[in-house]
Order: structure tokens, then sequence, then C-alpha cells
């Protein structure tokens, strides 16, 4: 089964950087996208990016909340997505989850469902000065 | 940008019960881009249905989706205290995905 582990998150101050990590395995990690989801405390989830397989030329995407500041990679060769969080707020406290991105195409509509089927137990990050 | 909003925010129910929770988008969405996650206290959220209506792999058959256009349900049949979590229905368009806020299901 698959799995995933986030790891690198902990307390930095206004301003600095953080990288995550997150490290996959019980699949073929080069096949899929991989999103990054956080969670503020006490509120809902919230997307942050994702990073394409290299099979649809792993490009990325981000949330307007954090483009420009954050930057999603994948090494293939060792199963492990980052988030390299740059320019930290405050407001970007939270748990970060990486997820799974599963698309997989539906005969019957002749349309690709997307949807994110594994995450990670998840890592936080607390930007506190 | 689409708009997910789910209905009640909190849900309260008996053991036994059925729950009906909404999620509604601000335009129409393809039914195929909308999930549906359940988080439990202190735990990642975990996929419950994709496709609208495709149960997720070992979620028991008392989940059901369903829904199209702006209006999608998720029904829990007969609810177990094991049920208690936040619900968060999902849209992915246009290269990115986007969260309802939740609704926080009790159990009496």
């Amino acid at each position: 089964e698959a799995q995933l582990e986030e790891s690198g998150g902990g307390l930095v101050q206004p301003g600095r950087s953080l990288r995550l990590s997150c490290t996959a395995s019980g699949f073929t990690f080069g096949d899929y996208a991989m999103s990054w989801v956080r969670q503020a405390p006490g509120k809902g989830l919230e997307w942050v990016g994702f990073i394409r397989s290299k099979g649809h030329a792993g490009t990325i995407e981000y949330a307007a909340s954090v483009k420009g500041r954050f930057t999603i990679s994948r090494d293939d060769s060792n199963s492990i997505a980052y988030l390299q969080m740059n320019s930290l707020k405050s407001e970007d406290t939270a748990v970060y989850y990486c997820t799974r991105d599963r698309r997989e195409y539906d005969v019957l509509t002749g349309y690709y469902m997307v949807y994110l089927d594994y995450w990670g137990q998840g890592t936080l990050v607390t930007v506190s000065s | 940008e689409i708009v997910l909003t789910q209905s009640p925010g909190t849900l309260s129910l008996s053991p036994g019960e059925r729950a009906t929770l909404s999620c509604r988008a601000s335009q129409s969405v393809g039914s195929t881009y909308l999930a549906w996650y359940q988080q439990k206290p202190g735990q990642a959220p975990r996929l419950l249905i994709y496709g609208a209506s495709r149960r997720a792999t070992g979620i028991p058959d008392r989940f059901s989706g369903s829904g199209s256009g702006t209006e999608f349900t998720l029904t829990i049949s007969r609810l177990e205290p094991e049920d208690v979590a936040v619900y968060y229905c999902q849209h992915y368009g246009s290269s990115s995905f986007t969260f309802g806020q939740g609704t926080k299901l009790q159990i009496k």
C-alpha cells in the first residue's frame, strides 16, 4: 500500500526559510503528481500546490497565497517530493500534508477523475519570533 | 475561481440516524472532479468518495455520494460513533484544488 511521510517541520522565524520533504513508498512515485495541502490550527484544508509527473512535463502549479515564495520539486530516483518555503509569514503556520494525486480515466463519462487518494500524517510548521 | 460552500457547519445526530451533508459549488462543475474526505480528530484526512459517487477502497457502503452541477451530497446511512469527524468536499479545476470549509459531524 502507498505510504507518505512528511518531515522537516518545526519552529522558524518570520522571513526565514524551511524545506519540507515527503518520502513515498509502496508505489511507483514517478508515475504520479504530488500535492501539498496545509491546515492552519483549527481551520480547514488549503491546497498549496502540486507537481505533475515527468510524463506530464513535471510542471508545477501553486495557490495564489504562496506563489513566488514556495517552490515544489521532486526527486523521482529517491521517491521524494519537496516543498521549499521562503519568506515565511505567521499565516503560513499550519500542518503541511503531502498527498498523492490520482488521475483516473472514467470510461463512462470520457473524463478524468482527479482526487487525492493518499495522505501523509503531516508535519507542523510554526512561524513565530 | 470555484467556491465550495458546505452546509450545515455542524451536524449533531444519534447513532443509527442518517446524515446528509451538502456541498454547493458557485458554478456548475464536472462531477468527475468532485471528491469527499473525512478527517477524524488528530488525524490526516482520508479519501471517502471520488467522482462524486465512487467509494474509495475500504470505505463502508454506509457512505454514499451523489449530485451534479452545483449541488453535491454526502450521505451516511447509519451513523456509528466512529463517524465523528469533519467532512470536506473538494473540486479540481483550472489546475488547482479547492476545498469546502467543512462540516463537523457530532454523535449525540
